[in-house]
């Protein structure tokens, strides 16, 4: 079954640094993957999504994220990080014959001065 | 385009009370997929809704039931609280036809189990 795995619950970076985000997925099929963002007490925004074709997935906010079949990763940056970049990412996949979404356990971005 | 919204936005109930939760789907879609996030997890898939019927569950038990109206609304039912179904509900609404039928969420209603 197709799963996804977060590595890091926490992530800590300077504003104006590089953020990096972890997900590596687990298919036997090509995946389509998502990452979505949820600020404190909301739901959660779709920043990007990859189905099929350009391996390298432009979101908004300035967000992308690069699919690699050979290290099955589908990590999330973004070259400078902003105050307002502080919430939670979820990495997610369909699953269960596609209306299904399964999502990693999340990974918690704080942004310092 | 009116995005998805969700009522009540916070709610308290007592262990053994039963709960109704709205969800209106965005404009045009007609599937709405439920899904409960407990405090510090991920989101994970109650079931969803396909012009009107249930199309896909998770492995949550009888108790948790739904209903999916003409206009593509839905409503989460779930009966003889537990103080565990503390959680945020999340509702969201998707249109098949699109690639990867993306999911588009709504604020999340916040039940409290006391």
């Amino acid at each position: 079954a197709q799963s996804v795995t977060q590595l890091g619950s926490h992530v800590s970076v300077s504003e104006g640094a590089l953020v990096l985000l972890r997900c590596n997925y687990s298919s036997s099929v090509p995946p389509y993957l998502f990452w979505y963002v949820q600020y404190p007490n909301q739901g959660l925004q779709l920043l990007l999504k990859y189905t099929t074709g350009a391996t390298l997935v432009k979101g908004i906010n300035g967000f992308e994220a690069e699919f690699k079949k050979s290290e099955t990763s589908f990590h999330l940056t973004k070259p400078s990080a902003h105050m307002s970049d502080a919430a939670e990412y979820f990495c997610a996949t369909f699953t269960g014959g596609g209306n299904k979404l399964t999502f990693g356990t999340g990974t918690q971005l704080k942004v310092e001065l | 385009e009116t995005g998805v919204t969700q009522s009540p936005t916070h709610l308290i109930k007592t262990r053994g009370q039963q709960v109704t939760l709205r969800c209106s789907s965005q404009s045009g879609h007609n599937t709405v997929s439920w899904y409960q996030q407990a405090l510090g997890q991920g989101p994970q898939f109650i079931f969803q809704y396909y012009r009107e019927e249930e199309n896909g569950r998770g492995n949550f038990p009888p108790r948790f039931s739904g209903l999916q109206f003409p206009n593509y609304s839905s409503e989460l039912n779930v009966n003889a609280l537990e103080l565990d179904d503390s959680a945020l509900y999340l509702c969201a609404s998707s249109s098949p036809g699109q690639v990867a039928d993306t999911q588009y969420f709504g604020p999340g209603t916040r039940l409290t189990v006391l």
